[in-house]
């Protein structure tokens, strides 16, 4: 089974910190997404990467950045954390630069900044 | 940006009872349409990859059909268990063109009463 692993479920910050948040797959995918989600707004793409060192924008990148140097890794940064970046963000990996292979996601990290 | 909607947004329905609802995506450019289930403090998972016009699917319980010249996707859920409580997602793969990228609906949050 494909495991796509965040490193924090949890995480509190302060106002202006800047925040990594990981996510690791370990089936070798090419693509992985950052999305986040609040309530009554669904999944918003922040960040793709479709390759190593590759990445696009999604619909709400603003404030954000990623990083991907390895293939198994991608990081997604708050430059300068703010109380609207509160969220749940979840990441997720998909096998090949298709369709037909659905996304699968890691459990989330719940982000408070204060 | 695609219009992918869900509706309705929530349901509740008692234990037992059979439901469905619906998902609409644009009817050109169609390469594959994903159902996930994502569960309280889990992450989504997928459902179903529907790909051809007429395509039912099914997975115990719950089933889905496809209907790609009039846009829109119907799961069902056969006599419903609160185990079946979940946010139910639809997702609208971009195709060649978006390289992995999913546009994804609100989601139906099912609520199952005992």
């Amino acid at each position: 089974d494909v495991k796509v692993t965040q490193s924090s479920r949890y995480l509190v910050k302060r106002t202006g910190e800047k925040v990594f948040l990981e996510c690791v797959q370990d089936m070798d995918h090419e693509n992985m997404f950052w999305y986040r989600q609040d309530p009554g707004l669904g999944l918003r793409l922040i960040y793709f990467s479709y390759d190593v060192k590759m990445k696009e924008k999604g619909d709400i990148p603003e404030g954000y950045s990623v990083s991907r140097e390895k293939k198994e890794r991608f990081s997604l940064i708050l430059e300068s954390a703010s109380t609207n970046q509160t969220s749940m963000y979840l990441c997720a990996s998909s096998l090949v630069r298709g369709f037909s292979q659905p996304q699968h996601f890691g459990d989330g990290t719940r982000l408070s900044i204060l | 940006i695609l219009n992918v909607e869900q509706s309705p947004q929530s349901l509740h329905v008692q234990e037992g009872d059979s439901t469905n609802f619906t998902c609409s995506f644009p009817s050109s450019n169609f390469y594959a349409l994903h159902w996930y289930r994502w569960e309280t403090a889990k992450s989504p998972e997928a459902l179903f990859v529907m790909t051809l016009n007429g395509d039912e699917k099914k997975k115990g319980r719950i089933s889905a059909t496809l209907n790609t010249k009039e846009g829109y996707s119907y799961l069902y859920i056969k006599g419903s268990q609160p185990e079946d409580s979940a946010t139910y997602l639809c997702a609208f793969p971009l195709g060649p063109i978006g390289a992995g990228k999913s546009t994804f609906g609100d989601g139906t949050t099912l609520t199952v009463k005992p």
